[in-house]
């Protein structure tokens, strides 16, 4: 399986400011996506981290909230900015390999006061 | 577009019984299909995928799954409930377009297995 990491684990931010969430992941993964994990809920894909050019969003997420960076193959950054209460979920990068299989990483707890 | 259905939020079964966890999925053409779970306070760890090989693909921890396409269904069994198999199960569905789509999450179905 490939090897997922982010980091930070866990924030606990105010409102009004921005995260950023790394994800590193190792040489099998050809894609990389985020996604968010509401309290208690199932998980929404946000976007598609393109290498070197603009993420591809879902329906309901913008990057002007979402901004997304995949300056390589291994890396991608999500930004959380202007944050505000609703945004407190878990932030998961998810890395797939060339046979479809599809992991993620450990996630990222925020919680917005 | 696609979606996925997850039959139960809570399914509770006796430890030594028999698992089966329902998926019923939507999409244009035929899927790639995934079963996932969640530990409490853990990560996703992938059980087993659907990639139109053999329709009855097996996972890890004694778990597998069989593709029905003229069901649409995409259901998780496992023969003998575990304590440890208690945990948040997720179905996920991948429509191929151009192999470049995320997966698209069902609510989840959370097993409680009763000693």
């Amino acid at each position: 399986s490939a090897v997922i990491s982010q980091k930070p684990s866990r924030d606990i931010c105010q409102r009004g400011t921005s995260l950023t969430i790394q994800c590193q992941v190792d040489s099998q993964v050809t894609m990389m996506f985020w996604y968010r994990q509401q309290p208690g809920q199932s998980l929404t894909l946000i976007a598609t981290a393109n290498q070197g050019s603009e993420a591809t969003y879902e329906s309901g997420f913008v990057i002007d909230k979402f901004p997304i960076s995949r300056p390589n193959l291994t890396f991608s950054t999500l930004t959380v900015s202007n944050m505000s209460p609703e945004d407190s979920s878990i932030y998961l990068c998810s890395g797939r390999t060339v046979t479809y299989e599809q992991y993620f990483g450990p996630g990222t707890r925020l919680t917005v006061t | 577009a696609q979606s996925v259905t997850q039959l139960g939020s809570h399914v509770s079964v006796s430890e030594g019984a028999l698992v089966l966890l329902r998926c019923n999925y939507s999409s244009s053409v035929p899927p790639y299909l995934f079963w996932y779970v969640q530990y409490p306070n853990q990560g996703l760890q992938l059980l087993l995928k659907y990639t139109s090989a053999a329709t009855l693909v097996k996972g890890i921890n004694g778990f597998e799954a069989e593709f029905k396409k003229s069901e649409t269904s995409f259901h998780l069994t496992k023969p003998s409930a575990h304590m440890s198999d208690a945990a948040e199960y997720f179905c996920a569905v991948s429509d191929r377009r151009g192999g470049a789509d995320g997966l698209t999450f069902g609510k989840g179905t959370h097993l409680i297995i009763q000693p």
